[in-house]
């Protein structure tokens, strides 16, 4: 299967910690992206990595990619209620046909 | 105004019946979707159209057939539906090409169980 994986599968936090989410792949890729679904709705896009690149930050978003370990974490800093949701790693491998290839998923509750 | 809207949101029909979900774009993109998640969340591409032609058409059973009237707009029609196809399907749209180095913008999902 060409698909990433998530780890943790889920994730239950305190608000005001932080929270890191994993994602590992398989095979090269052309880029990576990471997306967030809250419950019942459809996917939004978050940030998109580069495979030149190694790090990206978007407000309280930061995500790493390691293309030798073949990994991107995706870390939420002074998480929020409204932060949980689902988040889903998206992968465009090289050779796949230029489609993106999405993860397992890490379910994340941020409690109050 | 909604980007990506899917009609209809939930879909209760019983095991061999005929059903369509529509879906239509107003973001002038050129490229969308149809993606299945299923009850564990994980979420397969099931077809993908740029400019009213299709690129991508996974391992997807006959029964399920899209059609693009024009490039706004990409609607699913399911054959004989069976209970497996219970799921929820999302359409999406992408600025060019095949999406893979852009955002995807998801509709809000359409809701399918097959008693």
């Amino acid at each position: 299967s060409q698909q990433g994986e998530e780890d943790p599968q889920a994730l239950s936090i305190q608000e005001g910690e932080n929270a890191t989410m994993n994602c590992s792949y398989k095979t090269s890729i052309n880029n990576l992206q990471w997306y967030r679904q809250n419950s019942g709705r459809g996917l939004v896009h978050l940030i998109l990595i580069r495979s030149n690149e190694r790090e990206k930050h978007s407000g309280r978003l930061r995500v790493t990619l390691d293309t030798s370990k073949k990994s991107s974490s995706l870390l939420i800093t002074a998480s929020r209620a409204a932060d949980t949701a689902s988040y889903f790693c998206a992968s465009d491998y090289t050779g796949g046909g230029n489609k993106l290839t999405f993860g397992t998923g890490t379910q994340l509750k941020v409690e109050l | 105004d909604t980007a990506v809207s899917q009609t209809p949101k939930y879909l209760v029909t019983q095991m061999g019946n005929d059903k369509s979900i529509k879906c239509e774009q107003n973001l002038g993109h050129d490229t969308m979707y149809w993606y299945k998640q299923d009850s564990k969340k994980f979420l397969k591409i099931m077809f993908s159209y740029n400019n009213k032609e299709l690129i991508i058409n996974e391992t997807v059973p006959n029964r399920f057939s899209p059609k693009s009237p024009d490039k706004a707009h990409l609607n699913l029609h399911i054959n004989s539906l069976e209970l497996g196809d219970s799921a929820v399907y999302f359409c999406a749209s992408s600025p060019s090409g095949t999406g893979s180095r852009y955002t995807i913008y998801f509709g809000e999902g359409s809701w399918l169980t097959v008693v």
